[in-house]
Parts: structure tokens; sequence; C-alpha cells
């Protein structure tokens, strides 16, 4: 059972749109973690937040933790055909986990047409 | 420095047969993760290693899944006997920890078909 709801499961949009990928929970994490895994590779780490509200960006990415730390956001802009791949949030934590282990969504499949 | 490496990278079994996974993590990581991801599904944990003990099992399938990590190396996944459920990508990820949180690199997996 996935404690970790990512919207959408599946988005395909031209190169230079910009997009959102939303990752919920009912269960409060201590940290979040944003992956991207390609076809035959294995997830990636992005960023990692951990304080309630906060916001990083990693050139054209933007991650935002909620301020009660049961939900992310992810926002592209202008994105490239290499911004194509599945996107992973996962939280340390939460109510089914241990303080240590990782629980991961199920994932967003974006593709970015040229 | 090589990262994560995981053998076979494909495998195609018949139901019943045993199979096996192999797992190299960064030379240091202390703490070594088996995942199982399901197509269109985010990695599950299976087992968590700190050194050689397995401190996290509790998602492990203990009646036909096995692990060992010798030496606190290189790792192991058995199934035995697999079943047509058990098709799926085997994930293999290290950390360095000390205290709080080791960032996770993974491996490529090895993609199981059972028939």
């Amino acid at each position: 059972t996935q404690l970790l709801e990512q919207s959408p499961q599946f988005l395909s949009i031209q190169e230079g749109e910009n997009l959102t990928v939303y990752c919920n929970s009912s269960s409060v994490f201590s940290s979040l973690q944003w992956y991207r895994q390609e076809p035959g590779e294995g997830p990636v780490l992005l960023v990692t937040v951990v304080t309630g509200g906060e916001v990083k960006k990693l050139k054209r990415l933007t991650f935002q933790f909620g301020d009660a730390r049961k939900d992310s956001s992810l926002h592209i802009t202008a994105a490239q055909p290499g911004d194509t791949g599945l996107y992973l949030c996962a939280g340390e934590g939460g109510a089914s986990g241990s303080a240590r282990q990782l629980t991961f969504g199920s994932g967003t499949q974006l593709t970015v047409l040229p | 420095e090589a990262g994560v490496v995981q053998s076979p990278r494909y495998k195609i079994i018949e139901k019943k047969q045993p199979v096996a996974f192999w797992c190299n993590p960064i030379s240091g990581h202390n703490t070594l993760y088996w995942y199982r991801q399901n197509l269109g599904q985010g990695p599950e944990l299976l087992i968590r290693y700190e050194n050689e003990e397995a401190v996290d099992d509790s998602q492990l399938p203990k009646d036909r899944f096995s692990a060992e990590r010798l030496k606190g190396v290189d790792s192991t996944l058995k199934i035995q006997p697999a079943e047509l459920g058990d098709s799926a990508v085997y994930l293999c990820a290290s950390s360095f920890r000390q205290a709080g949180w080791g960032t996770q690199y993974f491996g490529p997996g090895t993609r199981l078909t059972v028939l």
C-alpha cells in the first residue's frame, strides 16, 4: 500500500511548457525526497526537503515541502526533452515506516516532446 | 568511483524455479537496501542492512525470500520458489550513514520475469 499519492500519473507536454507534479499524504514525514528514474536505471536523488514550507531550486526545477510536512510539489519551468523520466517522491518515516525508512509514491511518468 | 553494481540485469525463469540476485554496494557504504519495484509503481523496501545485520525486514516475504550480506559488503537476495507475482525489478541501494540520513544510491536493478 502506497502512503504517498502522486498526481498526475502520466503527463505528456511540449518542450517549453511548465508543469507541476504533486505528492500528497495523510502522514507527516520528517523529510521528503524527489527522485528521477530513467528506463533501465535506478532512481537518482534530485533533492531532499526537511523543513515545513521549505522551497529548494535546482536550475529549472522548484521543490516545495508543505507547511504540515504531508505534501510536496515539483514545478518544472520550460521543460526540455531531457526532463523526460519517472519522477518519484519518497517520504522518510511516516505512519507505517520506521524513522529511517523511505516510502515511495507511485510516480509520475513525464514525457516532454520536442 | 563505481556505483552500485547489480547482476544479472535481466532474468527469465519459470515459476517454482529458484533465482538469486547479487549486489555490490559503493565502497565504504555501511547500509544496504533491497527494494522491489512493480511496473508503474514506486520501489517498496524489502530489507535493510546496517553492516551485516538485517535491521528492517518486515516487508520481506520470508516464506520464499531470503537475503544475506556476508562481511557487511556484497549482498544476495534469493527467491525460492518463484511465483508469477514476483515479476518485478529488484533494486539494490546503498548509503553511508552515521547520525541522521544518508543519501541512497541505487543500482540499475535486475528485471525478473517469471513465466
